[in-house]
């Protein structure tokens, strides 16, 4: 049963402390997304890797978070410091792109963040 | 800022009754996609259709897709109680960045 894995499912944390999440996606799949979650924002895309090369990360405070693909079955997420805004769900999702250039997405179930 | 906004932002129905959900967006795009998200859950891709469809069914699922209004509908025909859930587009621009854009989401509550 393929699915994208995501740890830790929760994380509660101090200020300032780094965190770093990491999504497994799913094997022979050449797309990994990052989102956030949150009820004001909705999902925003953090960071976007196609074949483990960064396509775009504009979405991505740049001063405080880093998305690495160290290998093709590892992704991952780091906020260093943080900060209690950065509370959120945040979700890897992978997908493998079809020859129409379509991806669909496949999402983990999610890193619950909480900063306090 | 959201490529996509669904509306209504929240419906709810009877077990049985079809639940229609719009999306609306700004860009050109090359396909839009539905999405489903159970509570406290991860989203689950629906169904997607590409620009140069118009109707597309799965199951109990229709969508429609409009390029000249910029819009997309979801119908969802003989709700069920397990239907209830966040229903979100995601639209995949030909802006060269084909990276996902999620909308705000319709929440669907289906009584039984």
């Amino acid at each position: 049963d393929a699915r994208v894995t995501q740890t830790p499912r929760h994380k509660v944390t101090e200020m300032g402390q780094e965190v770093t999440m990491r999504c497994q996606p799913i094997l022979g799949h050449n797309t990994v997304f990052w989102y956030r979650q949150t009820m004001m924002q909705g999902l925003e895309l953090l960071a976007y890797f196609r074949n483990r090369a960064p396509l775009d990360d504009s979405g991505m405070p740049k001063d405080r978070f880093s998305a690495e693909m160290p290998d093709a079955t590892l992704a991952t997420l780091k906020i260093q410091p943080s900060e209690p805004r950065d509370s959120a769900v945040y979700f890897c999702a992978s997908g493998l792109v079809l020859g129409t250039g379509d991806t669909e997405a496949f999402f983990g179930q999610g890193t619950r963040l909480t900063v306090v | 800022s959201q490529q996509g906004e669904e509306d209504p932002q929240a419906l709810s129905i009877q077990e049985g009754e079809n639940a229609t959900m719009n999306c609306s967006y700004k860009t050109s795009i090359n396909n839009l996609q539905w999405y489903r998200q159970n509570s406290g859950r991860g989203l689950v891709h629906l169904i997607l259709i590409r620009s140069n469809e118009r109707e597309k069914h799965s199951g109990r699922l229709r969508v429609t897709l409009d390029t000249s209004k910029k819009s997309s509908s979801l119908l969802i025909t003989a709700s069920r109680a397990a239907d209830t859930a966040s229903y979100f587009c995601a639209t995949d621009g030909n802006t060269g960045r084909r990276a996902l854009t999620f909308g705000s989401g319709t929440r669907l509550q289906v009584q039984p």
